[in-house]
């Protein structure tokens, strides 16, 4: 399979601990999103890499939020001290970038976290 | 008002029937428009994107945007058991450059049901 993957598939966690999750794009695509989705909602966009450059960060991305992508390939998503409220669905998506918009996002299958 | 209005559903309708989905906008700088398909517990999945008015054919698919009334449609023809799935519109400015940054609006997403 060649597409974006996500790992954990599911993480159940206690308020206030910290989570990781990982993200591997498709690997000749140098932009990397995360998007957050809650249930009956669509997705939210939260930040992006253009390799390893982390280009925008938005205003739903708390300080409680880190996300890195070390060597512009994988990317992780941390967040410090679960809240209730940030139980969701997170999405990894990744394109070609550039000036092409014939490059769409395509989405992984997110990590679905259920903060107790 | 949201910037981009959807009705959830949810939609049922028999196997074969032309289904249509429509999303309106109200932000004018939206170029790039986009179909997702979202199984249960999956990630979105890209059917469609188009940048222009008019209408754009793939299959059993037609993405159909008019621009002038901030409106979007998906039709599927024939459909299937198989299509059964929340969709969701998603769009974006182009930059000035050409191309996007894809930081997506998405709608809430319709849940369709085919029935067999």
């Amino acid at each position: 399979d060649t597409g974006v993957s996500q790992n954990p598939r599911h993480k159940i966690t206690k308020r206030g601990q910290n989570v990781t999750f990982r993200c591997d794009p498709i690997s000749e695509h140098n932009r990397l999103y995360w998007y957050r989705q809650t249930l009956g909602q669509g997705p939210e966009f939260l930040t992006y890499f253009q390799n390893e450059a982390q280009l925008e960060k938005s205003r739903l991305l708390s300080d409680r939020f880190s996300a890195e992508r070390p060597k512009g390939s994988f990317s992780t998503l941390e967040i410090q001290r679960t809240e209730q409220g940030d139980s969701a669905m997170y999405l990894c998506a990744s394109t070609l970038g550039g000036n092409s918009y014939n490059s769409p996002l395509h989405f992984g299958n997110g990590t679905r976290l259920t903060v107790t | 008002q949201k910037e981009v209005e959807q009705d959830p559903g949810p939609l049922s309708v028999p196997e074969g029937a032309i289904v249509s989905l429509n999303c309106t906008y109200s932000n004018s700088a939206f170029q790039y428009f986009m179909w997702y398909r979202q199984y249960s517990r999956k990630g979105p999945e890209l059917l469609m994107y188009t940048y222009s008015s008019g209408n754009k054919e793939d299959g059993r698919f037609t993405a159909q945007v008019d621009k002038s009334s901030k409106y979007i449609s998906l039709f599927i023809r024939d459909s299937q058991p198989s299509d059964s799935a929340t969709y969701l519109c998603a769009m974006t400015p182009l930059l000035n450059s050409g191309g996007s940054n894809y930081k997506l609006t998405f709608g809430k997403g319709t849940l369709l049901t085919v029935n067999p």
